[in-house]
């Protein structure tokens, strides 16, 4: 156990519909990052949060939105669905801006139809 | 583009035997190379290389940099069929954006 959690672990929505997932990070890490795994693309970096501001932004799509809140837990929306965002979304964290030493969550597996 | 390519992308050996997998990338304003273990689920985190020409060693894993040939090798010596899984390299620019390989899978066989 990493110690970094996330909800839901299984989500099932329709095309067009838009979903919340939800990250909350090791004790006192301060940075939260997300990511999206499918089979055809592998791991992608989406996005960095570090004590509530982003920092680092990778292949995010501008359907997609996330924030960090004060108590310094994450949340990634996904609007507008397509059968193609279908994949494991994982949270993970970090104890400084640094993401060389990373814990990554158990993922949130979300299936569009 | 950066991007990071891992090669072999699939591999089987027997138990004992020892292994390299290989990491090549092309990224702009280097800051350091990742390796992660992923299994059922969630990616472990194994070593981070800055440093070209300096090993980093846990028990049979080690890992190398080589910054002017832009690679790294991952080596697992006297496998087990614990060590069966999808072995992930990312590199880290200097703007913290982190790219991934498509990893390579690992299957020991007993």
């Amino acid at each position: 156990d990493s110690g970094v959690t996330q909800t839901p672990k299984h989500l099932i929505t329709a095309t067009g519909q838009r979903v919340t997932l939800r990250c909350s990070p090791r004790s006192g890490d301060l940075s939260v990052y997300w990511y999206q795994q499918s089979l055809d693309q592998g791991l992608q970096f989406l996005i960095q949060y570090y004590n509530g501001e982003e920092r680092a932004k990778g292949n995010i799509l501008e359907r997609f939105s996330a924030q960090q809140f004060p108590d310094l837990h994450s949340e990634l929306n996904l609007s507008s669905l397509e059968l193609g965002d279908s994949a494991l979304y994982f949270c993970a964290s970090s104890v400084g801006i640094s993401p060389d030493t990373q814990y990554f969550g158990p993922g949130t597996r979300l299936t569009v139809l | 583009e950066d991007k990071v390519v891992q090669s072999p992308l699939s591999l089987v050996v027997h138990e004992g035997d020892t292994v390299t997998l290989n990491c090549s990338y092309e990224v702009t304003n280097f800051r350091s190379l990742l390796w992660y273990k992923q299994e059922k689920k969630a990616p472990t985190f194994l070593f981070m290389l800055t440093s070209s020409g300096i090993e980093k060693k846990s028990g049979r894993l080690s890992s190398i940099l080589d910054k002017k040939e832009l690679f790294s090798i991952l080596n697992i010596t006297a496998t087990q069929t614990g060590d069966s899984a999808v072995y992930l390299c990312a590199v880290v620019n200097r703007d913290d954006k982190i790219i991934f390989g498509k990893g390579t899978r690992l299957h020991i066989l007993p």
